[in-house]
């Protein structure tokens, strides 16, 4: 069964670094989304993509987050300079057709990122 | 107001229970709700979905939405040892070319032998 994978399972960096994390969405999935879940709160919306542009992004996805789709396979969220309070755990999720109706969400198995 | 608040729990039962999960939620212009299902440090995964109001059923789970209080439950008959996990409702909002999801804050199940 087709799934989204993400890499790396963990990561861990320094403030102030920068960090990619890499997804790779199910193969004829044209949305792609990033998440977030803080330890112990919600899931949170960061941001959605199609046709190599930013469909809407939430307040919490401010200039220090960026998402590129690279290539034809991966789609990558970067953070410039990580804060203390971007540790968290961060979901990529796909989506066949996100132009409303019902289109189920797929969702990675997240990264964790520890910044220290 | 939180747009979607869940009990986050934890909601402990013995095994064979009947559970109800609830969710409110505030925004009038959520059309499609969802349940999610989550186990310790790994995705959402989905378990049901429904829209407008009324309930759908399948197997052991059953969604159910009252629009007009802006209120939403899953059941679980029969529940298992496998059941407990994080149970996560989630709401859709139309945002233009893609649909993002509000999440509640999940509740955690036990079911015990």
């Amino acid at each position: 069964e087709p799934e989204v994978t993400q890499t790396p399972s963990h990561q861990v960096t320094q403030m102030g670094q920068e960090v990619i994390l890499r997804c790779v969405p199910i193969s004829n999935h044209l949305y792609f989304y990033w998440y977030r879940q803080i330890l112990g709160q919600k899931v949170e919306f960061l941001v959605s993509f199609y046709n190599n542009e930013i469909s809407e992004k939430s307040e919490i996805f401010d200039d220090q987050f960026s998402v590129e789709r690279p290539d034809g396979s991966n789609f990558t969220l970067k953070i410039r300079s990580t804060k203390l309070e971007d540790s968290a755990m961060y979901f990529c999720a796909s989506s066949e057709d996100g132009t409303g109706g019902w289109d189920e969400q797929f969702f990675g198995p997240g990264t964790r990122l520890t910044v220290l | 107001q939180k747009e979607v608040e869940q009990d986050p729990g934890p909601l402990s039962v013995p095994e064979g229970a009947i559970v109800s999960l609830n969710c409110t939620y505030s925004n009038s212009a959520f059309q499609y709700f969802m349940w999610y299902r989550q186990y310790s440090r790994k995705g959402p995964e989905l378990l049901m979905y429904t829209y407008s109001s009324g309930n759908k059923e399948d197997g052991r789970f059953t969604a159910q939405v009252d629009k007009s209080s802006k209120y939403i439950s899953l059941f679980i008959r029969d529940s298992q040892p496998s059941d407990s996990a994080t149970y996560l409702c989630a709401m859709e909002g139309w945002a233009g070319t893609a649909s993002k999801l509000t999440f509640g804050t999940g509740t955690r199940l036990q079911v015990t032998l």
